[in-house]
């Protein structure tokens, strides 16, 4: 049974950098869509970025110039980084599994919270 | 467009059929995905593709699709069908992003 685990930070200050790794394990780490989502407390989830099946990384445009996703492949483990960080960021973070339209496995998430 | 549309909330008698909806100009492309999320838990899938249901989903729920509206059905809720339930698909702009609704709540009652 593929599992995902999750881990990082939970508390940020502003302009710092939020920081997550995800692990795959029980199952294939290549050839699937590797992806990381968010949800802001009591709000709906929002695609942050992921990386295809090909080593592509797609990323949201309106998070572009802040968000750096990456893998490697040696450890099944992938890696989600989000620059200068706000209020606004605050949300739990998903790491995902899946393939080209759905997500078939979710990480536990981890809550974020950006605060002065 | 990169927007999916659903109704914020529905609410279902027990043993009941309730139906959800989403729309958009992306699922004239690409079937929609379906997650439910209970409180405090992450989403699970539980429909995708033109007739997918991952397996240990119960057969109460399924999912069509008209033009650029999907639909996905529960069919004799059962009280632990009471979630929030997202829609989700490829965006059918540059770079084909994934797009998630608002969320509906079901409520069973």
């Amino acid at each position: 049974q593929v599992q995902l685990h999750q881990w990082g930070a939970g508390l940020l200050k502003p302009s710092e950098t939020l920081a997550l790794t995800c692990t795959v394990s029980g199952g294939p780490f290549s050839g699937l869509y590797l992806t990381w989502i968010r949800q802001p407390p009591g709000k709906g989830l929002e695609w942050i970025g992921e990386v295809t099946y090909d080593g592509s990384v797609n990323v949201k445009s309106s998070l572009k110039s802040r968000v750096t996703i990456s893998v490697d492949t040696s450890k099944n483990q992938f890696s989600l980084k989000v620059n200068s960080v706000t209020a606004a960021d605050t949300a739990i973070y998903y790491c995902a599994r899946g393939g080209h339209s759905f997500i078939a496995t979710w990480g536990q998430g981890t809550l974020v919270t950006v605060s002065s | 467009s990169s927007e999916l549309t659903q109704g914020p909330a529905v609410s279902v008698a027990l043993g009941q059929t309730v139906r959800i909806t989403c729309q958009g100009d992306s699922l004239r492309s690409d079937y929609a995905s379906w997650y439910q999320q209970k409180a405090g838990q992450a989403p699970i899938l539980v429909f995708f593709g033109k007739d997918n249901r991952p397996s240990g989903i119960p057969d109460r729920f399924s999912a069509s699709s008209s033009g650029t509206i999907s639909f996905l059905t529960i069919t004799g809720a059962q009280a632990e069908d009471e979630a929030d339930f997202y829609c989700s698909c490829r965006d059918n702009s540059h770079n084909h992003p994934v797009v998630f609704g608002g969320g509906t709540r079901v409520t069973v009652l």
